[in-house]
């Protein structure tokens, strides 16, 4: 268990709908990153909050958004859902912004039908 | 642009049949060179981190080392257990991690 918390597990909702994923990070943590995994593409970076501040973006639609509240715990809001967007979403954290090694959540599979 | 590029993508290994996977990588200054797991369906598990050329780290059956362009995680005598994918990635311009696209080992009794 690497102390991340990441909820739902599963998901399943329709095309065009919008979905809220949930990450509490390890107690302690600062950081917190998250990363899509589809089977071509591999884990691809989305975005980066430290302490509550935006800190970086990658390959992040604009369809997509998220947050880090005061008490650390973070959302990925994704809107306007299409089939490719299925995937698995992780969310990792990390005790600073830089060069420390980050821990994963067990992810959430999105299945966009 | 960073690069990460592993090798191969896949490999089959017999029980207790040691072998390497390669981890290249193309970055201005490396700031750490990370080692992970992956079982499926599963979060990536942290293994390693190694910062500079020479330094070596293990963990039981699995060594890792580094040089100046890259880096080679050594399986010794490997059990079925250590069937995974192993990831290697390093960090970006923004410090969050940049993942090569793993090599999947599968250890047959």
């Amino acid at each position: 268990d690497s102390g991340v918390t990441q909820t739902p597990k599963h998901l399943i909702t329709a095309t065009g709908q919008r979905v809220t994923l949930r990450c509490s990070p390890r107690s302690g943590d600062l950081s917190v990153y998250w990363y899509q995994q589809s089977l071509d593409q591999g884990l691809q970076f989305l975005i980066h909050y430290y302490n509550g501040e935006e800190r970086a973006k990658g390959n992040i639609l604009e369809r997509f958004s998220a947050q880090q509240f005061p008490d650390l715990h973070s959302e990925l809001n994704l809107s306007s859902l299409e089939l490719g967007d299925s995937a698995l979403y992780f969310c990792a954290s990390s005790v600073s912004g830089v060069n420390t090694e980050a821990f994963f959540g067990q992810g959430t599979r999105l299945t966009v039908v | 642009e960073d690069q990460v590029t592993q090798s191969p993508e896949a490999l089959r290994l017999q029980e207790g049949e040691s072998s390497s996977l390669n981890c290249s990588y193309t970055v201005s200054g490396l700031r750490g060179l990370f080692w992970y797991r992956q079982d499926p369906g599963k979060g990536p598990e942290f293994l390693f981190t190694l910062y500079s050329a020479g330094e070596e780290k293990e963990k039981e059956r699995l060594k890792a080392t580094l040089t100046k362009k890259e880096s080679f995680l050594h399986i010794t005598a490997p059990k079925p257990e250590d069937s995974a994918t192993y990831l290697c990635a390093v960090p970006g311009s923004g410090y969050a991690l940049n993942f090569g696209k793993g090599t999947s080992l599968l250890v047959t009794p």
